[in-house]
């Protein structure tokens, strides 16, 4: 299985700070059709995860746009531009090119 | 709006089976999409299980392809999980979610603990 490391797994942050949280892959993400299926989510105390950004760059539908997405081959970065208290909780990245579909070990962003 | 609920047992013994169910509205699971179970575990691992497609067709991780089962009442528009000889390593919240290009829509999740 291709394995996600995420790094930091915790991160302390003021808000409006600027953030980033990097995620590398074990094996290329690139699939023979020029595809990277590299994903982020949040997962805010209580709640179940949300969809921040899919295909390594792409926002998903609401989210705002402090929240962006960079990267290939097996290393992506999610940046955050201005942390808000409602940025708080467990950011994953996923990625969806290589079978079983893996997740990284979650970074946890906590005000400093 | 689309909603999915889980439900189920909260606690399980060891060697037995675990049963959830997901029940979906405000969308039919045979018109598309791949109807998903994703577990995390307690510290934060996340896991994908397998799924079942909007024809019924099924994909699971070969981690767990010996013990799993995911089916599906069409005419309750619900999916199933089972997930057999369970010991306290599948402790885990339990979730169901919607799969296209991404998991766009998830249960709320279900805490099960499997303990004597």
């Amino acid at each position: 299985d291709v394995v996600l490391t995420q790094t930091p797994s915790t991160l302390s942050a003021t808000i409006g700070q600027s953030v980033s949280i990097s995620c590398r892959s074990s094996q290329s993400l690139l699939d023979s059709a020029g595809n990277t299926y590299l994903y982020w989510y949040l997962q805010r105390p209580g709640q179940s995860p949300q969809l921040l950004i899919y295909l390594v760059s792409n926002l998903g539908s609401g989210v705002p746009n402090r929240f962006s997405g960079s990267g290939s081959g097996t290393d992506f970065t999610l940046k955050i531009s201005g942390v808000e208290a409602e940025d708080l909780g467990v950011y994953y990245c996923m990625q969806a090119t290589h079978a079983p579909n893996t997740f990284g070990a979650g970074t946890k962003l906590e005000l400093k | 709006e689309i909603q999915l609920q889980e439900s189920g047992p909260g606690l399980v013994k060891p060697s037995q089976s675990l049963s959830l169910t997901c029940s979906v509205t405000g969308y039919t699971i045979t018109s598309g999409y791949d109807w998903s179970w994703i577990r995390k575990f307690p510290g934060n691992k996340m896991e994908w299980m397998g799924y079942i497609s909007y024809s019924g067709s099924t994909n699971y991780n070969p981690s767990l392809k010996s013990r799993i089962s995911i089916t599906r009442d069409t005419s309750k528009n619900q999916f199933f999980l089972q997930l057999n000889s369970v010991t306290t390593e599948d402790t885990a919240t339990y979730y169901c979610a919607r799969w296209g290009w991404y998991f766009d829509f998830w249960g709320p999740g279900t805490m099960v603990t499997v303990s004597s």
